[in-house]
């Protein structure tokens, strides 16, 4: 396993379309997380699976953001009519997890987003 | 969430040890202290962490103060590569908790041949 991976890579759509991003996380990681990250700051949490079960959702994730994980193996992430302000690195990051226990996070390269 | 503060950035000679302060004046008795950098174009990517006593591994040293309201990270001998954004996280863990990561601004660490 290489790691976790993103598709696209780099994803350029028009004000108003939807967009789909995907993540494929390290396969014994039950945790997946969502980050987003503009320009000059640090990610920002959008949301978080154990297996695929959503349990926590950030107020950046507006109701035009869905997120799912099916299988509990790969997560997807899509922005409905999306908007100027959109324009982001949209990063996953994986990690296992047992209770009590802190491990760290693994990230993707993230998929670039640019709304013209 | 419990605060951190570091500098905005930082500058290193290569080959020369480089320690990268940050201030966490409120942290709780529950509160891990990561670290995480970010190489351009890439995603962060785990450093090391601490609760209470110093850490070492193969990328740095933690080292955290008897009060634990700072810490510092230590690379040994800087080369180019270690050009960076480091943050600096604490991070609660309870055992329902998220472990979600809160990113502040980091230290932009530039290193110099």
């Amino acid at each position: 396993d290489t790691g976790v991976s993103q598709d696209p890579r780099h994803k350029i759509t028009k004000r108003g379309q939807n967009v789909t991003f995907r993540c494929d996380p390290i396969s014994e990681h039950n945790r997946l997380y969502w980050y987003r990250q503009t320009l000059g700051q640090g990610p920002e949490f959008l949301t978080y699976f154990q297996n695929e079960a959503q349990l926590e959702k950030s107020r950046l994730l507006s109701d035009r953001f869905s997120a799912e994980r099916p299988k509990g193996s790969f997560s997807t992430l899509e922005i409905q009519r999306t908007e100027q302000g959109d324009s982001a690195m949209y990063l996953c990051a994986s990690s296992p997890w047992t209770s009590g226990s802190s491990y760290e996070q693994y990230f993707g390269p993230g998929t670039r987003l640019t709304v013209t | 969430d419990a605060k951190t503060t570091q500098p905005n950035s930082m500058e290193s000679n290569e080959e020369e040890p480089v320690h990268l302060p940050c201030n966490h004046s409120t942290i709780s008795g529950t509160d891990y202290i990561h670290w995480y950098r970010q190489l351009p174009s890439q995603g962060p990517e785990y450093v090391i962490h601490g609760l209470t006593s110093n850490v070492n591994n193969r990328m740095a040293s933690l080292a955290i103060a008897e009060d634990r309201k700072s810490s510092t990270l230590i690379l040994h001998r800087a080369t180019l590569r270690d050009a960076a954004v480091y943050y600096c996280i604490l991070r609660v863990f309870y055992y329902n908790q998220g472990g979600k990561l809160i990113f502040g601004q980091g230290t932009e660490l530039s290193v110099k041949p």
